[in-house]
């Protein structure tokens, strides 16, 4: 099993939609979440932290579920700008700077 | 210009010849890691460096080096490069175990 996996996609969705994101991980004791963004053929770029009281950042919501080991983005309204794809991460509490990356869900934004 | 460069961004290389890329970051970070990234495997670390002279390898470190004499650079050597070792690499630095800063990348092909 991956110590982080994602949602296979691609999500394909018009503009204005809502699309929800999940990635799973298997360190229950993994101490920092993320979503990074990446475009194609370019570096992945921090979109937000994810906190257990959840965080909102405009039309992008990111929720963290311990217990379950789940972590989940939200974005509401998509634009076409929003095409990328989406990479969970997650640092393992090693004392290091260990950090995982899921393999990515692409998103495509149609008008 | 806050920024992590990496160079070169395209390389073309044959079986065993040795090969360097050079990362730099002009940040001041302390941390600094090394990504390679293939379809379908998403994101997989290397070695990440957590100060000067401090290294530690990462998920797939294997027929890597890298060594840290100075904070602002942290190269990559492969030693003898293999056709696996093909890939997309991404160095990145980080103030802090939250978020990192990208590199553009490097496209390493090995014949």
């Amino acid at each position: 099993r991956k110590e982080v996996e994602q949602d296979p996609g691609p999500f394909n969705v018009p503009e204005g939609a809502t699309v929800a994101f999940n990635c799973t991980y298997s360190n229950s004791a993994s101490q920092s979440f993320f979503w990074y963004r990446q475009d194609c053929r370019k570096e992945p770029k921090l979109l937000m932290s994810v906190y257990s009281s959840g965080n909102e950042d405009g039309r992008f919501t990111a929720q963290l579920n311990r217990a379950s080991q789940y972590i989940s983005l939200l974005i509401r309204d998509s634009k076409l700008s929003d095409s990328a794809t989406y990479l969970c991460v997650v640092t393992p509490n090693t004392g290091g700077f260990k950090t995982i990356f899921g393999a990515g869900t692409r998103l495509f934004v149609k008008a | 210009e806050a920024q992590v460069t990496q160079n070169p961004r395209y390389l073309i290389t044959v079986t065993g010849k040795k090969l360097t890329v050079t990362c730099s970051q002009n940040m001041n970070h302390e941390y600094m890691s090394w990504y390679r990234q293939d379809p379908g495997l998403g994101l997989r670390q290397i070695y990440y460096s957590m100060n000067v002279e401090v290294t530690d390898k990462g998920d797939v470190p294997e027929g890597y080096k890298v060594s840290r004499k100075e904070k602002r650079n942290f190269p990559l050597i492969l030693e003898s490069p293999s056709p696996n070792q093909t890939s997309l690499y991404f160095c990145a630095s980080s103030s802090t175990l939250y978020e990192q800063y990208f590199g553009p990348g490097t496209r390493l092909t090995v014949t």
